[in-house]
């Protein structure tokens, strides 16, 4: 069945390492994102990609970095610049436009001890 | 700049009563609005959304949702909750007139349908 698939879906880490989600996708969609979720504060957008080889910040992308090599695969490293990096991630995929619904994958719970 | 804004963190309502889900939005073109649920320690699911055309939108697992242009509100609607409703909603815009296709949710509205 074609989705999204997030790794991992729990991950503990000390403080001031860095670490990396892994989002996967084969809907063929051409655009990919990350969001961050806390409780109480909905969900904000980290990083998105439109297209192979290129991304942009969104509102919250100090303290993160993102690649997208492959259409395929946009993953999300949460370095240890990032100051308060224990939440929720979502990674979303869609069709580029205007009118196209995310999907999102299942979420990795990070928590930094 | 695009906004949301989902006035009540929780709502709570009888099994078989009627619920809303309210949704007020802000942007300089014209909308593009979604609704998704999430239960605990999952993924959002897509509901439904108005793209355009007729302003009553029919969805998911009994949902609806009325655009009102005048009011700029999106409202989730369904004319009888069950239990398994109980779970964690959000409302998101896609602003026509801006530059990119970002989506901006909304912090989000816990339900909760009471047996």
């Amino acid at each position: 069945d074609g989705g999204i698939t997030q790794s991992p879906k729990y991950l503990f880490r000390k403080e001031g390492q860095n670490v990396t989600l892994s989002c996967e996708q084969n809907l063929n969609h051409d655009a990919m994102y990350w969001y961050r979720q806390d409780p109480g504060q909905g969900l904000r957008l980290i990083y998105y990609s439109q297209i192979v080889n290129d991304f942009q910040k969104g509102d919250i992308a100090e303290g993160y970095s993102v690649s997208r090599e492959k259409k395929e695969s946009f993953p999300l490293t949460v370095t240890s610049a990032q100051k308060n990096p224990t939440a929720f991630y979502l990674c979303a995929s869609s069709m580029t436009g205007h009118t196209g619904e995310l999907f999102f994958g299942e979420g990795s719970r990070l928590t930094v001890l | 700049a695009q906004s949301v804004a989902q006035p009540e963190d929780q709502v709570n309502v009888a099994e078989g009563n009627p619920l809303t889900v309210k949704c007020t939005y802000s942007v300089s073109g014209n909308p593009y609005l979604f609704w998704y649920v999430q239960y605990p320690n999952r993924g959002l699911q897509f509901l439904l959304k108005y793209i355009t055309g007729d302003n009553l939108v029919k969805g998911s697992y009994g949902f609806e949702a009325e655009f009102n242009k005048s009011q700029t509100s999106f409202h989730l609607k369904t004319p009888s909750a069950l239990v398994s409703d109980s779970a964690l909603y959000f409302c998101a815009v896609r602003d026509t007139g801006a530059g990119s296709y970002q989506l901006t949710f909304g912090k989000g509205t816990k339900l909760s349908v009471i047996p």
